[in-house]
């Protein structure tokens, strides 16, 4: 069973551009969540995708956006990147209906390292 | 306000010896509390997790942790360290929600020394 796998795993883009970073849950996971995890930091919450919509936002500006699609794979996208957004991104998923495995809790991926210079 | 407070922020053990890493919360709901460890560049592993039932949880690589509730604090133990243990370990706590937000702490570095 594969867990959560991102891509790429690094990736260095250059102030003012645009990233797109990929993520495909756990297999039976149907709720991704992405976070950022500055150095020397714990993650943060960015957003949470559930039936491809945004259902719970952390407080990070629009310039972060992201889509789930039909097989509950999820992008990541960054406008505008600032040298402050170069972090781990890291995605994680989890069951989200009312069949939850309680005990389940959320399984992450190894992470995007993105730097901007 | 919701948030974790790891009060340790670089802990040094020597292999063998006990370790216990301290993790206080702040949550309105029920919280339910997770420890991750991390290894440098890599993502989170979830090492134990606390919904309800027995305050003690074990959890992988012999790790336990105990919910305390009237001190807010779900601290992690481990009996004999290991210098495969010197890794990032984080706290996290949540609502029950599967695939609610979590709320992360800043961290504690364990180091092993030999």
């Amino acid at each position: 069973d594969a867990g959560v796998t991102q891509s790429p795993t690094h990736l260095i883009k250059t102030r003012g551009q645009q990233v797109t970073l990929r993520c495909s849950p756990k297999s039976g996971h149907d709720t991704v969540s992405w976070y950022q995890q500055a150095l020397g930091q714990g993650p943060q919450f960015i957003f949470q995708y559930y039936e491809e919509e945004e259902r719970q936002r952390g407080n990070f500006p629009d310039r972060f956006s992201g889509h789930q699609f039909p097989n509950y794979s999820s992008e990541l996208n960054v406008n505008a990147l600032l040298l402050g957004d170069s972090a781990l991104y890291l995605c994680a998923s989890s069951p989200f209906t009312k069949t939850v495995r309680v005990g389940e809790g959320a399984f992450f991926g190894q992470g995007t390292r993105l730097t901007v210079v | 306000a919701q948030s974790v407070t790891q009060p340790d922020i670089h802990i040094t053990v020597s292999e063998g010896a006990s370790l216990e890493l301290r993790c206080n919360y702040s949550y309105g709901a029920t919280p339910y509390l997770f420890w991750y460890v991390q290894s440098p560049g890599q993502g989170l592993q979830l090492l134990l997790k606390y919904f309800s039932g027995d305050t003690l949880v074990q959890g992988i690589k012999g790790f336990e942790a105990e919910f305390k509730r009237s001190q807010s604090s779900f601290n992690l133990r481990k009996p004999s360290v290991h210098w495969s243990d010197a890794a990032e370990y984080f706290c996290a706590v949540g609502a029950y929600q599967a695939g609610t937000a979590l709320i992360f702490g800043k961290g504690t570095t364990l180091s092993v020394s030999s």
